[in-house]
């Protein structure tokens, strides 16, 4: 069965360091998201591409967050530097072209700032 | 804007009792609704869907019937068991600009006791 593909699984980095997640979405997956779930909420999306194309990423605070999706396969996220808020779950999703598609899931990356 | 209002829990069961877990949302349109459940340290798994009114989403026990006319998708189950605990999210796929992107709600979290 495909799956969204996610690494690392657990990240742990110090305050003003750099980070990098990476996804790579079920094969043929034209939409990809990231989302980020802090402990106890619900997820918020960052960023959701279309092929290689950004279509949202108004909730990026990119003024230390960046996501790419070069080739429109798979995409890296990328923190830095890292604050001791950004200590959350990190979740990547894709879904096929089509109105009313569901999205599928990765296990996510957990990453802890100290 | 648009959103999605969720039960809040958390919810404690015993074995075989029924579940109800509400939820409503504000959205333009119809859109499509999802269930997702999410296990301790893992990414969100798609649980049942409907993608127009008055359809019937199920699986493994679980049903949602898309209410148009009171925009609720409330997922109920007749019969827990332990192995359904879990943090439950409702999510309407709702348009954003050009952009179709999952909403979730807070989740609510389910305990089963024996």
């Amino acid at each position: 069965e495909a799956e969204v593909a996610q690494s690392p699984r657990y990240k742990i980095t110090e305050k003003s360091q750099a980070v990098a997640f990476w996804c790579d979405p079920i094969s043929g997956h034209a939409t990809l998201y990231w989302y980020r779930q802090i402990l106890g909420q619900g997820p918020e999306l960052l960023v959701q591409f279309q092929d290689e194309s950004v279509v949202d990423d108004s909730q990026l605070p990119k003024d230390r967050f960046s996501a790419e999706r070069l080739k429109g396969v798979d995409s890296t996220l990328k923190i830095q530097p890292a604050e001791l808020g950004d200590s959350a779950m990190y979740l990547c999703a894709s879904s096929s072209r089509g109105m009313r598609t569901e999205a599928f899931f990765g296990q996510g990356t957990r990453l802890t700032v100290v | 804007g648009d959103s999605v209002t969720q039960m809040e829990g958390p919810v404690t069961l015993s074995e075989e009792a029924f579940l109800t877990i509400n939820c409503t949302y504000t959205a333009t349109g119809y859109p499509s609704l999802f269930w997702y459940v999410q296990y301790p340290g893992e990414g969100l798994q798609l649980l049942l869907k409907a993608t127009k009114a008055d359809d019937k989403g199920s699986n493994k026990g679980f049903e949602a019937t898309y209410r148009k006319e009171t925009t609720s998708f409330h997922l109920e189950k007749g019969s827990v068991q332990v192995s359904d605990s879990a943090v439950y999210f409702c999510a309407p796929l709702i348009s954003s600009g050009s952009a179709r992107q999952l909403t979730f709600g807070s989740g609510t979290q389910l305990t089963v006791l024996p």
